[in-house]
């Protein structure tokens, strides 16, 4: 069965402090794999893409990357803004078209 | 700002009755999906048109049905609703059907008293 699973469920930074979030997944063949911002009450802000193990991207604070079973969102020196649920998803080959399977989320908190 | 917009922002009713969510995608985005986010489940996929047609159903009730009108606007309506239908309604809108990013509106929340 596909899934995707992100950990920690929670995590508390103070300012500056950085970490990583993990989305380990298991799809019958990856066709992407997207990162999401959330904040509360609001919809999910797009923030990446990830097509194949080795890519990478960037984008002020964050960098998301890519391997064949996971992917990893990179927080450098964050920041209290930076506080949100982060959510990832996979589209996979074979399944119905644009059908995000989505992981539950790590709710990232910033202390200034 | 997404450029996705929903209506209405917050919509409360009684079990058995019926609702009407609404959906505006991007300019020039002829895909739109609903998917619904509850607190136990996170976000589950619902259903996706493309063009007018639809393409793939998830984890839709029958209860549940959606449409795509010639201006591409959705619209998705729920009915004989329960408690537990309560629950956070997403519209996602992409340029295609593929792997193209899917850009979110705000979301109407959905109380079922």
């Amino acid at each position: 069965e596909d899934q995707v699973t992100q950990s920690p469920e929670a995590l508390r930074l103070q300012e500056g402090e950085s970490s990583s979030l993990n989305c380990s997944y298991t799809v019958s063949g990856l066709r992407g794999l997207f990162w999401y911002r959330q904040d509360p009450g609001k919809g999910p802000e797009f923030l990446f893409t990830l097509y194949s193990a080795g890519e990478e991207k960037e984008k002020e604070r964050l960098k998301a990357t890519l391997t064949k079973k996971e992917s990893f969102l990179h927080i450098t020196a964050p920041k209290p803004e930076d506080s949100a649920t982060y959510l990832c998803a996979v589209l996979r080959y074979g399944g119905s078209q644009g059908n995000l399977i989505f992981g539950k989320g790590t709710k990232l908190s910033v202390k200034p | 700002d997404s450029g996705v917009t929903q209506t209405p922002k917050h919509l409360i009713t009684a079990t058995g009755q019926r609702v009407t969510l609404r959906c505006s995608p991007r300019s020039g985005d002829l895909s739109v999906y609903w998917y619904q986010q509850s607190l136990d489940q996170g976000l589950q996929f619902l259903i996706h048109y493309y063009n007018g047609e639809e393409r793939a159903k998830g984890n839709i009730l029958e209860r549940f049905s959606a449409q795509q009108f010639p201006d591409l606007h959705s619209e998705l309506n729920l009915s004989s609703l329960e408690l537990g239908d309560s629950a956070l309604y997403f519209c996602a809108s992409s340029l295609s059907g593929t792997v193209n990013e899917q850009f979110f509106g705000p979301g109407t929340r959905l109380t079922v008293l």
